[in-house]
């Protein structure tokens, strides 16, 4: 069975610019959380969408957005990029509403 | 934010020595859980202690438990060089969806 699959693996952007970023969550599992994990620091909830509605949020401006998808994958968004938003981002999906199959994440640079 | 603090930072030891990390957090806590990270990739989950157990055993991973101390240990028994990696313990609290993650410790397991 495929695990929790993300894409793109590396993206750099400039400041300013936006990042649409992916998730695909294992079959079956209907719930998807975003994390964003700065470099030696433990991972940050942003977001979590369980059945195509948002469940809960994170202390993140509004530049960060997401939505889940009919077939339960998810898409996180962020606008306006700052140099703060360089980050490893970690998609998890769980059958419930549990998250705790992580992805390999995606590694955003912002320059 | 951080939940709590991992302790130590980082912690260097020889192949088949044990290695003990401690984790403290700040509120009270459905589950405990404790994750792997291999040089910022993605989170590997180990082992969950729910707040109302006290250890648990799971191969060469041993976890215990206090909640009125708000702290967990994990221990690493007989280690080997592949144990080499970032570890975090993550909380769950009340009806919170998201998981809450410590800062995290390093180990290098050195051959």
């Amino acid at each position: 069975d495929a695990g929790v699959t993300q894409s793109p693996t590396h993206l750099i952007k400039t400041r300013g610019q936006h990042v649409t970023l992916r998730c695909s969550p294992i079959s079956g599992h209907k719930s998807v959380s975003w994390y964003q994990q700065v470099l030696g620091q433990g991972p940050q909830f942003i977001f979590q969408y369980y059945e195509k509605e948002e469940r809960g949020r994170g202390n993140f401006p509004d530049r960060f957005s997401a939505r889940q998808f009919p077939n339960y994958s998810s898409e996180l968004n962020v606008n306006a990029l700052l140099l703060g938003d360089s980050a490893l981002y970690l998609c998890a999906s769980s059958p419930a509403e549990t998250g705790q199959f992580f992805g390999p994440g995606t590694r955003l640079t912002v320059l | 934010s951080q939940q709590g603090e991992e302790d130590p930072q980082a912690l260097s030891i020889q192949e088949g020595e044990n290695a003990t990390m401690n984790c403290s957090y700040k509120t009270s806590i459905n589950n405990l859980q404790w994750y792997r990270q291999n040089s910022g990739r993605g989170l590997v989950h180990l082992i969950l202690i729910r707040s109302n157990e006290r250890e648990k055993h799971s191969g060469r991973l041993r976890v215990t438990l206090d909640t009125s101390k708000k702290s967990s240990s994990l221990l690493i028994t007989a280690s080997r060089a592949a144990d080499t990696a970032s570890y975090f313990c993550a909380t769950r609290s009340g009806s919170a969806r998201q998981l809450t993650f410590g800062s995290g410790t390093q180990l290098t397991v050195l051959p």
